[in-house]
């Protein structure tokens, strides 16, 4: 079945220093790819999206590339700031009519302190 | 904007009491679903619908039902609840998920917590 595999956390980074949580997947065809970011005491919300191979996605100064070849898609900043202190995932949806679901991985804690 | 609101907030409930977590989104969107988020193990998906009268099972339905009556409501009914269903619970609806972009749209969620 389908999965994502995200780099376990937490992830501890000074303020304006570079960020990458790294994501793979499992899944057959071409799924799309997902960022959702959860702050502290609230639902997830969409950061960024790809939907086909060698897109890049990028909201907030965030980018990811979504990679056939090597099945991934890495969320990079360049400098991050307090407020970016989140648990991300990576999440991936099946291509074609009839899919539904969204897998997610088991998330990214990042802490930024100041 | 409401988006997608959910209630209550934080329960607490004792090993065989039943309950019912309540969604519901005024953007008229035809997908909803709920989620579980435990420790470790990110979010795994209950049950999800794709309109009024259709529901369909997830990753993890044991112990759950759903009904879907309406577009904009989505209950999730704890039929006997457990101490495993001590849990965070999400609900989500999306206008695009059958369309490829997949964008989901998510309460602030329920903390459960069974005794």
């Amino acid at each position: 079945g389908d999965s994502v595999t995200q780099m376990e956390g937490p992830v501890t980074l000074s303020e304006e220093a570079f960020l990458t949580i790294n994501c793979t997947y499992t899944a057959t065809g071409y799924p799309s790819l997902f960022w959702y970011v959860q702050y502290p005491g609230e639902g997830l919300q969409l950061l960024l999206k790809a939907t086909k191979a060698d897109d890049k996605g990028s909201n907030k100064g965030f980018e990811a590339t979504y990679r056939k070849e090597t099945t991934s898609f890495h969320l990079e900043k360049g400098s991050v700031q307090v407020s970016d202190s989140a648990v991300y995932f990576c999440a991936l949806k099946r291509s074609g009519a009839g899919s539904y679901q969204l897998t997610f991985g088991k998330g990214t804690k990042l802490s930024v302190i100041p | 904007n409401a988006g997608v609101t959910q209630t209550p907030k934080f329960q607490v409930l004792k090993t065989g009491q039943s309950m019912t977590l309540q969604c519901a989104q005024d953007m008229n969107h035809e997908y909803m679903s709920w989620y579980r988020q435990d420790p470790g193990m990110g979010l795994r998906l209950i049950h999800y619908s794709v309109g009024a009268g259709i529901t369909d099972q997830g990753e993890v339905p044991n112990g759950y039902n759903v009904s879907r009556s309406t577009t904009e409501d989505f209950p999730l009914r704890l039929l006997s609840a457990a101490p495993s269903q001590t849990s965070v619970y999400f609900c989500a609806s999306s206008g695009s998920i059958g369309t490829g972009t997949g964008e989901l749209f998510f309460g602030e969620g329920s903390r459960l917590t069974v005794l």
